[in-house]
């Protein structure tokens, strides 16, 4: 089944504490994106990967890094989270030109 | 940032009317996707329209891209329960190439049995 996987699907840390969350896609998909959801501001992006060991910055990718060593995986690493890290996470992988996205399943996330 | 402005917020009708929900833009997008988002589930696409002035239909829903390619409508005929979820449209700018899309910050759609 061709499909987006996060892991995990629930995160509660704490500040300071750095975590990653893991994204992988099984379509062969050169683009993958993060992005995050908040109340009233809808969905932002954070970083995108147009292919392997290409990454550029989304409209938030304050306090966010990120790789992409292979095509399939393209985690996404919090060094120091803090509260207003807190938020829905979703990873999306797209090909052609239109880059209509697949999304994941999501991570929450809660920084105390 | 090209913002993507989305109306209303909320909806809340009877099964079997008939709605539109809105998405506007000062800016010029080069292609506006809709998708449609269930509770506890990633976003999900419906329809890319990419023309000025283009209609695409999906059973129902009725989608159609503004002339000027600054905003999109959604409308819904008859609509049922099923088509409860939160609405978000996206736009790939014209500016940045569509690799960088903004999201609008959505319609969430809720149809009373």
């Amino acid at each position: 089944e061709a499909q987006v996987t996060q892991n995990p699907r629930y995160l509660i840390t704490v500040t300071g504490k750095k975590l990653t969350v893991t994204c992988s896609q099984n379509m062969n998909h050169e683009y993958m994106s993060w992005y995050r959801q908040d109340p009233g501001l809808g969905l932002r992006q954070i970083y995108y990967s147009m292919n392997v060991e290409v990454t550029d910055k989304g409209d938030v990718p304050e306090g966010y890094k990120v790789s992409r060593k292979e095509k399939r995986n393209f985690p996404l690493i919090l060094e120091s989270p803090s509260p207003n890290q807190t938020s829905l996470y979703f990873c999306a992988s797209s090909y052609g030109e239109l880059y209509e996205q697949y999304f994941g399943p999501g991570t929450r996330l809660t920084v105390t | 940032t090209q913002l993507l402005e989305q109306s209303p917020q909320f909806l809340s009708i009877q099964e079997g009317e008939n709605l539109t929900v809105y998405c506007n833009s000062s800016s010029v997008f080069s292609s506006l996707q809709w998708y449609r988002q269930e509770p506890g589930e990633g976003p999900v696409l419906l329809v890319t329209v990419v023309t000025g002035g283009e209609v695409k239909k999906l059973k129902r829903l009725t989608f159609q891209f503004g002339d000027a390619r600054k905003d999109s409508s959604l409308h819904i005929t008859a609509a049922q329960p099923g088509d409860t979820g939160l609405y978000l449209c996206a736009g790939g700018g014209s500016n940045f190439g569509n690799e960088k899309l903004t999201f609008g910050t959505g319609t969430r759609l809720t149809i009373i049995p």
